[in-house]
């Protein structure tokens, strides 16, 4: 089983709003990662845990909180969005198999977060 | 450091003929390649991947593509369109930690 799960499936919030996005895998991969995906563009890698420690920010603006909880989960908080920031949000995960982090990524569906 | 140029923004096929979708890449290291598709409003899904075991690469829904190193191309083919395969297709490569290299994208629509 590749299935990497996101909830929920669409989001409409305002801009003082405070919001949670979920993302979970149960196939014991050890990195997770948040991408940001605007319309008729490649995604964009915004996180990435690796063993549950943040490895990589890519100068992400802290209004967008990731966390870590376990292997299996992965959450990003939402605070003070702006209307730019709607896009599909997507998480991935990968094996870190013999700790290669060039692995497979494996994607969820994607929330669709939209920023009123 | 590692990119992707995928040489066309869209591709339109009829029914039953020939797709070609094209990707050129470059890359320090000996990487690692893949092909993703997206359906609208959908996540990503892995057709196949390259990981230099064979230079022909088999993947789901009867596409393949061909390893060219002295080429540095990876194009994905599939004998016969359908329908089901209108969607946006992501040449990627990965040969830095964690981080992937997005081609563009093709858009592929299949007339009927």
């Amino acid at each position: 089983d590749t299935e990497v799960t996101q909830t929920p499936k669409h989001l409409v919030m305002g801009m003082t709003n405070k919001k949670s996005l979920k993302c979970e895998q149960h196939m014991g991969h050890r990195a997770m990662y948040w991408y940001k995906q605007k319309a008729k563009k490649p995604p964009e890698l915004m996180f990435v845990y690796s063993y549950e420690k943040l490895s990589i920010n890519e100068s992400v603006p802290s209004r967008f909180s990731p966390e870590c909880p376990n292997s299996s989960l992965l959450n990003l908080h939402l605070h003070a969005l702006q209307p730019e920031d709607s896009a599909l949000y997507l998480c991935a995960s990968s094996p870190l198999s013999a700790g290669v982090s060039t692995d497979t990524q494996y994607f969820g569906p994607g929330t669709r977060l939209t920023v009123l | 450091a590692q990119s992707v140029t995928q040489l066309d923004s869209h591709v339109s096929v009829s029914e039953g003929t020939p797709v070609l979708l094209r990707c050129n890449y470059s890359s320090s290291y000996s990487p690692s390649l893949f092909w993703y598709v997206q359906h609208p409003n959908k996540g990503l899904q892995l057709l196949l991947k390259y990981t230099s075991a064979a230079t022909l690469v088999k993947g789901i829904n009867g596409f393949e593509a061909e390893f060219k190193k002295s080429e540095t191309s990876f194009h994905l083919t599939k004998p016969s369109a359908h329908m089901s395969d209108a969607a946006e297709y992501f040449c990627v490569v990965s040969d830095d930690d964690y981080k992937l290299s997005f081609g563009a994208g093709t858009t592929v629509t299949v007339r009927a």
